[in-house]
């Protein structure tokens, strides 16, 4: 398995403002994974952070919005940028190796 | 038609007793199955996997899978308070994973 944490673990953020979140993984894992889940929700799928080269975004969601890095196969950040209360959820992060995927803590944001 | 396709519930079981959780998906392909648990205001933890037809037991879990239905479930026997909690199915069908909209299971003391 792999433990994964995730900073900040909550922030209140203005409209208009960005954030990023940073993803640790406790080892190397190939696969990183970007969610999001509204209150009440399930998890949707923003993207698959690719070491070394640009995400993979699903639909609905697009890089100027959500820029994600993956400079290493145990760190990834995502970034909310110009951020609106449309924006308010948890967003978390998902490794693993293999098939199995671990989530991290999640970062709860709530956009004024 | 939903990709993975879950009862919101709320299942109610009095504890003791076995809670049977139940998810369809729509994608042929998929290879791997998950459960996921997930208590209010935590992220979700992975309680068990299955990939191959059949059943797979862990504890007081056992995954059920059948793929011909496309149909997979989970037991919980001898259910406890402390499984109250949504329970997520998962489909992965290449490399990330599709999750259903949960099931929130009550165990009643």
């Amino acid at each position: 398995s792999a433990v994964i944490s995730q900073k900040p673990s909550r922030d209140i953020c203005q409209r208009g403002t960005s954030l990023t979140i940073q993803c640790q993984v406790d080892s190397q894992v190939t696969m990183m994974f970007w969610y999001r889940q509204q209150p009440g929700q399930s998890l949707t799928l923003i993207a698959t952070a690719n070491q070394g080269s640009e995400a993979t975004y699903e639909s609905g969601f697009v890089i100027d919005k959500f820029p994600i890095s993956r400079p290493n196969l145990t760190f990834s950040t995502l970034t909310v940028s110009n951020m609106s209360p449309e924006d308010s959820s948890i967003y978390l992060c998902s490794g693993g190796q293999d098939r199995e995927q671990y989530f991290g803590p999640g970062t709860r944001l709530t956009v004024t | 038609q939903k990709e993975v396709e879950q009862n919101s519930g709320p299942l109610s079981v009095p504890e003791g007793a076995i809670a049977s959780l139940n998810c369809t998906y729509s994608d042929r392909v998929s290879q791997s199955f998950f459960w996921y648990r997930q208590y209010s205001g935590k992220s979700p933890e992975l309680i068990m996997s299955i990939y191959s037809n059949g059943d797979k037991e862990d504890g007081r879990f056992t995954a059920q899978l059948n793929k011909a239905s496309q149909y997979v479930s989970l037991l919980i026997r001898d259910s406890q308070p402390s499984d109250s909690a949504t329970y997520l199915c998962a489909v992965n069908r290449g490399r990330a994973l599709t999750f259903g909209s949960g099931t929130r299971l009550q165990v009643q003391p």
